[in-house]
C-alpha cells in the first residue's frame, strides 16, 4: 500500500523568506502523481502544485516549486517570498494513474508566517 | 463556475442516530470522492463514485455508505453514529478517475456526535 509521510508537524517562516516543507512517500508503482494541497482556516482544500512522476522537470507555480527526487521518493515544497496568506496546513498527497486509485494524504504540516 | 458545494456545513447529532451529508460537484464533473478528516487520523479516504458506480472504498465499517445520482450529486450516510465519527467530512469532484484529473474540494461538513 502507498504511504505518504510528513515528519514535521509544524514550521514557521518569516514573511518574505523561503521555506521548504518535506514529504516522502512509498510506492512500488512507476507512474503516479504527487500533490501539495493547502488547507487554510476556512477548511477548503486548495491544490497548490502537482507533479507527474514520469516528468523529470520539477513543477513550478509562481512562488511555489517542488523538488521531486523519484529515486529517493521525496517530494518537497518550496515557498519563496512567503506571505501572511500562506499560513495554513499543507498536505502532501499521492495518487497512482489507475482509475480505481485513491488519493492518499500525509498527516499535514502547519505553517505559520511571522510578520 | 460554481465550486463543490457541501451541505450542511455544520451538524450536531446524538449517538445512535444516522446522518446524511450531501455533495454537489462542479458542473461536468462525474467523479465524487469522500474523505474523513480528524486531528488524530488525518485525512482518510472513504469512497469514490463515478457515473453512479462506487469505484473504490476505504477501510471504514459498513455503517458508512454512499451513493451517486444521475446528475453526479452524491450523498454519504452514516448509521448508528458513534462519538468517534465526529470529524470534518470533505468531498471532492473531478472530471474523471485517477490522478491525472485535478480534484476540487468543498468546504466540508463539520459533524459533531454527542
Amino acid at each position: 500500500a502507498q504511504t505518504v509521510t510528513q515528519s514535521q508537524p509544524e514550521m514557521s517562516v518569516q514573511e518574505a523568506e523561503t521555506v521548504t516543507l518535506s514529504c516522502t512517500y512509498d510506492t512500488s508503482e512507476s507512474d503516479y502523481y504527487l500533490f501539495w494541497y493547502k488547507q487554510p482556516p476556512s477548511r477548503q482544500m486548495i491544490l497548490v502544485i502537482r507533479q507527474e512522476a514520469y516528468k523529470q522537470q520539477n513543477a513550478t507555480e509562481n512562488r511555489f516549486s517542488v523538488n521531486f527526487q523519484k529515486a529517493a521518493k521525496s517530494f518537497s515544497l518550496k515557498i519563496s517570498d512567503s506571505q501572511l496568506g500562506d499560513a495554513a496546513m499543507y498536505f502532501c498527497a499521492y495518487r497512482s494513474t489507475g482509475a480505481n486509485s485513491k488519493l492518499t494524504f500525509g498527516k499535514g504540516i502547519t505553517l505559520s508566517v511571522r510578520p | 463556475k460554481a465550486g463543490v458545494t457541501q451541505t450542511p456545513r455544520y451538524l450536531i447529532k446524538t449517538r445512535g442516530q444516522q446522518v446524511t451529508l450531501s455533495c454537489s460537484p462542479i458542473s461536468g464533473h462525474r467523479s465524487v470522492s469522500w474523505y474523513q478528516q480528524t486531528p488524530g487520523q488525518g485525512l482518510q479516504f472513504l469512497f469514490e463514485y463515478f457515473s453512479e458506480t462506487q469505484r473504490n472504498k476505504g477501510n471504514f465499517p459498513g455503517r458508512f455508505s454512499g451513493r451517486q445520482f444521475s446528475n453526479s450529486r452524491s450523498e454519504m450516510n452514516v448509521s448508528t453514529l458513534e462519538l468517534g465519527d465526529s470529524a470534518l467530512y470533505l468531498c471532492a469532484s473531478s472530471y474523471f478517475l485517477g490522478g491525472g484529473s485535478e480534484a476540487f474540494f468543498g468546504q466540508g461538513t463539520r459533524l459533531t456526535v454527542v
